[in-house]
């Protein structure tokens, strides 16, 4: 039974580039959200997705941008990237019934921003 | 605004000794309430979650309370192991949205 993955596992980028998160939820889950994790800190949400539509969205910039594939994999953009964009993006996979739904973490991706 | 605190920040227990963890949110309509354990490097790991309808929930040696009226809930770890130790937060659901806020963890440290 796979559980959630993500890609790639460690990315280096420089000040102003654009990055591609890449996400794919447990099979039968229909609902990823993407939340940002700083050193020291809990997840910030980002995005929610849900039958490849935007069901939410927390306090980040517009740089920050997601996409739902018919497949239920997902995308998450950043472009221009700052310094303080550099975190641990977590996504996490959900039947996506309600809002009461257990959410299930993948790995995440390292981003180190330079 | 929406708001999750979560004490200690820290916490040291000797093995075999319980622990506890305590989270407060502010929207008291929020109605689910998950904990996540993190050791460093992976991916946080749902370990117990409960609703609110229900006070208190239990799975072996863990277990959390619910208090609607104080807007408080705690996580209870007995029997402390070494593998215990890790980084422990709560969340509480967002009502009439569909994200979770979390608090800042708690780094839980199990002494052999």
């Amino acid at each position: 039974d796979a559980g959630v993955t993500q890609s790639p596992t460690h990315l280096i980028k420089t000040r102003g580039q654009h990055v591609t998160l890449r996400c794919s939820p447990i099979s039968g889950h229909k609902s990823v959200s993407w939340y940002q994790q700083v050193l020291g800190q809990g997840p910030q949400f980002i995005f929610q997705y849900y039958e490849k539509e935007e069901r939410g969205r927390g306090n980040f910039p517009d740089r920050f941008s997601a996409r739902q594939f018919p497949n239920y994999s997902s995308e998450l953009n950043v472009n221009a990237l700052l310094l303080g964009d550099s975190a641990l993006y977590l996504c996490a996979s959900s039947r996506g019934q309600g809002v009461t739904d257990t959410q299930y973490f993948g790995p995440g991706t390292r981003l180190t921003v330079l | 605004g929406e708001n999750v605190e979560q004490h200690p920040s820290t916490l040291s227990v000797q093995e075999g000794d319980s622990a506890v963890i305590k989270c407060t949110y502010s929207d008291s309509a929020s109605n689910y309430f998950p904990w996540y354990k993190q050791e460093l490097g992976k991916r946080p790991q749902l370990i117990i979650d409960i609703r609110s309808n229900v006070g208190e929930k239990k799975d072996q040696r863990i277990a959390v309370t619910l208090n609607k009226t104080a807007k408080h809930f705690s996580l209870h770890i007995t029997e402390t192991q070494p593998e215990d130790s890790a980084v422990y937060f709560c969340a509480a659901s967002l009502p009439g949205t569909y994200k979770y806020i979390f608090g800042t963890g708690t780094r839980l440290k199990v002494l052999a």
